[in-house]
């Protein structure tokens, strides 16, 4: 991707179980972001952290952010089937104008 | 809420022709939007970045030629693939820097297949 990757690619796991989504980006953000995007479909804004921040929550939904490491990560607790779709960081460098997604995660919750 | 609006939704064209894909900022002005293209299965690639007034900004490998970027108006871009081949078919999704810059506005996509 043009800023980093995702890991894992894929995830399989049950309902009720937590899902981990890992973000690695390459260059100095200004803030992170992730949406979600069923197949086919536009894309979901779930949360935005800014660089200065480590961690934030959301619902069932926890991001952090280390920037030192240059990555971030997703969780999502309880999953539910519903949550199924694919994930996707993105990196914004407002200052460059430039706002990037990361590789993605297609996470399948089964019921 | 800012909304996006892109049109159309799904678009079929014949190879050689072009194709015109509109995103507007329907409540706020937007001085910059984006441009992106993702084939199936795969990421969002950024292709350009649009300015109000000025040229687009391309990233690297990203033919300018053949996608043409217009931002006329803090409220309007558009995309045109010109001499659409079958290798363009994709989805192209745009968005708008929001009144807030942190803030990201969504299109909801645009379909095209070439023929």
């Amino acid at each position: 991707s043009q800023q980093g990757e995702e890991d894992p690619q894929a995830l399989s796991i049950q309902e009720g179980e937590n899902a981990t989504m890992n973000c690695s980006y390459k260059t100095s953000i200004n803030n992170l972001q992730w949406y979600r995007q069923n197949s086919g479909r536009g894309l979901v804004h779930l949360i935005l952290i800014r660089s200065n921040e480590r961690e934030k929550h959301s619902g069932r939904l926890r991001v952090t952010l280390d920037t030192s490491k240059k990555s971030s990560s997703l969780l999502i607790t309880a999953s539910r089937a519903a949550d199924t779709a694919s994930y996707f960081c993105a990196t914004d460098l407002y200052n460059f104008n430039k706002f990037y997604f990361g590789s993605g995660t297609k996470l399948n919750v089964k019921p | 809420g800012a909304v996006v609006s892109q049109h159309p939704s799904w678009v079929i064209c014949k190879s050689g022709t072009s194709v015109k894909i509109e995103c507007r900022s329907l409540d706020f002005q937007a001085t910059t939007m984006f441009w992106y293209r993702q084939f199936p299965k795969q990421s969002l690639m950024l292709m350009a970045t649009s300015n109000e007034g000025s040229k687009a900004t391309y990233e690297q490998g990203v033919e300018k030629d053949k996608f043409l970027i217009n931002h006329a108006s803090l409220t309007l871009s558009t995309l045109t693939v010109t001499s659409a081949h079958p290798e363009d078919s994709s989805f192209y999704i745009c968005s708008a820097r929001g009144p807030s810059r942190n803030t990201i506005y969504f299109g909801e996509g645009s379909w095209l297949t070439v023929v």
